[in-house]
């Protein structure tokens, strides 16, 4: 079973529209979780990193879930310039290693 | 402030010659990570480096593969009679710590097409 798990879309929206995907990982001792975007040919960037209490930045939305081990991401009011590959990433507190999920692809639409 | 560099940005290479990428990470930043992400694909962790030493080798896929750090910056991927399965998007990344809240921040990549 692969540490980090996504639906790999691709979630076709309109312009407007509010999208939302889930991720979810295997180790119960994970304890940093973020997403990351990656657009074509590009190298990952951090979107946001998630917390314990769910967090917001904008239209971004990211929620946490550990009794069933899973992230969310939700994009509200999408954007034609939010259309790109997110990527969940989970960390073992302690640990150097970051696990990156394969990503899931969003393609918003004018 | 600059941001990690990775140099080139492309290379192509015929089968059983050797490269070398260069990855040179933000000030700094005490852990460095080199990926191998290939089309379509999530990132393989290949190796990290705290500091100048390598504690964990184990995501090198053959004994192709070596790295070296030096100075505590600059980081050298080379990879030895490279191979047509060995064409990827090898990505770079620093962190200031390797415990806690550990973000990483990526370079642009070396895109490696062997022939």
């Amino acid at each position: 079973r692969k540490e980090v798990e996504q639906d790999p879309g691709p979630f076709n929206v309109p312009e407007g529209a509010t999208v939302a995907f889930n991720c979810t990982y295997s180790n119960s001792a994970s304890q940093s979780f973020f997403w990351y975007r990656q657009d074509c040919r590009k190298e990952p960037k951090l979107l946001m990193s998630v917390y314990s209490s769910g967090n917001e930045d904008g239209r971004f939305t990211a929620q946490l879930n550990r009794a069933s081990q899973y992230i969310s991401l939700l994009i509200r009011d999408s954007k034609l310039s939010d259309s790109a590959t997110y990527l969940c990433v989970v960390n073992i507190w302690g640990d150097y290693k970051l696990s990156f999920g394969a990503g899931t692809t969003v393609t918003v639409r004018a | 402030g600059a941001g990690v560099s990775q140099s080139p940005s492309n290379k192509v290479t015929e089968k059983g010659k050797d490269v070398e990428l260069r990855c040179d990470p933000i000030s700094g930043h005490t852990a460095l990570y080199w990926y191998r992400q290939s089309l379509g694909q999530g990132l393989e962790f290949l190796i990290y480096f705290q500091g100048n030493s390598a504690p964990d080798k184990s995501g090198l896929p053959s004994d192709r593969f070596s790295a070296e750090r030096t100075g505590g910056s600059v980081s050298t991927l080379t990879i030895q009679r490279t191979q047509q399965e060995d064409s990827a998007v090898y990505l770079c990344a620093s962190s200031e710590r390797t415990s806690g809240h550990n973000e990483q921040f990526f370079g642009p990549g070396t895109r490696l097409t062997v022939l």
